[in-house]
């Protein structure tokens, strides 16, 4: 059974750094590649960034609002994906989600969700 | 930046009646084009992709359609459990962008 399990949330300063895990389970984790979404209190749904599989070079992608403050990573050897989150702002405060994601058509679609951690940006 | 639009913004529906929820895109995603179902407190969960592929286990009374601009999720037979709220997503180019979603009520 895919799982997908993601921690290091909670209250941060504004202008701190945080770092959340996703811990994968039940799937080869090196041979997908993942990706980020938040979701702000009573708000839709947000990508924040993506990082592909090394056979894929492992590069990322990242949202115009988080670009040059957040960073993914992979550890294949862990199985997990981390968001290293820099200069936070108080309107980085959301859930934050953990996907995997399945290439298709030149393009991927997500199709196991964790089921989140959430990031309160306050002061 | 492509814009994913959504409507109606609210559908409340009678049990075993058909539910018809629109999404249209900014320009072409071609049929690169998922649906999620989201419940209070859960994760999404991927419904359709590829604009009228069944994901894994999704009962048939959920169906896709569409392509370039106009997409459309259908659920037959409205059941309890399908009150949710039901986002569309553009796969087609970076950024990947959602629809601002519609709720489904069961009257």
């Amino acid at each position: 059974e895919v799982q997908l399990v993601e921690s290091g949330g909670g209250l941060v300063q504004p202008g701190r750094s945080l770092r959340l895990s996703c811990t994968a389970s039940g799937f080869t984790f090196g041979d997908y590649a993942m990706s980020w979404f938040r979701q702000a209190p009573g708000k839709g749904l947000e990508w924040v960034g993506f990082i592909r599989s090394k056979a894929y070079g492992g590069t990322t992608e990242y949202a115009a609002s988080v670009k040059g403050r957040f960073t993914i990573s992979r550890d294949d050897s862990k199985s997990i994906a981390y968001l290293q989150m820099n200069s936070l702002k108080t309107e980085d405060t959301a859930v934050y989600y953990c996907t995997r994601a399945i290439a298709a058509a030149a393009g991927y679609y997500f199709d196991y969700w964790g089921q989140g951690t959430l990031v309160t940006v306050s002061s | 930046e492509i814009v994913m639009t959504q409507s109606p913004a609210t559908l409340s529906v009678s049990p075993g009646e058909r539910a018809t929820l629109s999404c249209r895109a900014s320009q072409s995603v071609d049929t690169k084009l998922a649906w999620y179902q989201q419940k209070p407190g859960q994760g999404p969960r991927l419904l359709i992709y590829g604009a009228s592929t069944r994901a894994t286990g999704l009962p048939a009374r959920f169906s896709g359609s569409g392509s370039g601009t106009e997409f459309t999720l259908t659920i037959n037979s409205l059941q309890s459990e399908d009150s949710a709220v039901y986002y569309c997503q553009q796969y087609d180019n970076w950024p990947l962008t959602f629809g601002p979603g519609t709720k489904v009520e069961i009257k």
